[in-house]
């Protein structure tokens, strides 16, 4: 029962450009979305979120975007750092969360 | 930078044993969770922790599983009878509780559990 999905194993992008990671969901009575990076051999680590109420939360460098009729959760990073390549995990709550696979992302220098 | 530890980094048992993860989550967090991500696959929520009670869980999280906060301090996850898909990197994390489920959760290293 995959409530969260992220359709894209891995992305690379080139230092500088802009990535996006996408993410879908099932389930409409979600509240609330985040993003959380993580490096091999240490936990998520929390990144942005976004309430169901708004379409846009900006942080910096990382913009989310929530597009409630589509189901459809994305997460911009711009420009892009080396230091960026993890993998990527979005979650959507309602009391409980539910992660999607992850996005394992890499920028080339 | 407070952080949340977990203890062992890696925790080898047989088939049927107990287990015991622990986790000494950020000192004044009201909120406590554990996750697991077995290989390859998403991470799972299991649980999570207030007021000395659980506040939800999920169909994982079945009778073999105990969750405890023993003192001020640690957080444990007790495996009861372990079985092979067991097997799974678990994650402690902790919240302030100032905002419920919205709170930015802290996430712990994690614990490699292997079962043989």
């Amino acid at each position: 029962d995959q409530q969260v999905k992220q359709n894209s194993p891995s992305l690379s992008v080139q230092e500088g450009r802009i990535s996006i990671l996408n993410c879908d969901y099932t389930n409409s009575m979600f509240d609330y979305f985040l993003w959380y990076k993580k490096y091999p051999a240490e936990g998520p680590t929390f990144l942005i979120s976004i309430s169901s109420i708004k379409d846009k939360n900006e942080d910096g460098r990382f913009t989310v975007f929530l597009n409630k009729s589509a189901k459809h959760l994305s997460l911009h990073i711009v420009p892009s750092q080396p230091g960026d390549s993890a993998v990527y995990f979005c979650a959507a709550s309602r009391n409980q969360f539910y992660f999607g696979t992850g996005t394992s992302l890499t920028v080339i220098p | 930078e407070p952080e949340v530890t977990q203890t062992p980094s890696h925790q080898v048992t047989q088939m049927g044993q107990e287990v015991i993860l622990r986790c000494v989550p950020i000192s004044n967090h009201l909120y406590f969770y554990w996750y697991r991500q077995i290989l390859g696959q998403k991470v799972e929520f299991l649980v999570s922790f207030y007021n000395n009670e659980i506040s939800e869980k999920s169909e994982i999280f079945d009778d073999q599983f105990s969750v405890e906060r023993p003192d001020g301090s640690n957080f444990t996850l007790k495996i009861r009878s372990t079985k092979l898909e067991d097997s799974a990197m678990y994650f402690c994390a902790s919240s302030a509780g100032t905002s419920g489920v919205t709170d930015t959760q802290y996430f712990g290293p994690g614990t490699r559990l292997t079962v043989l």
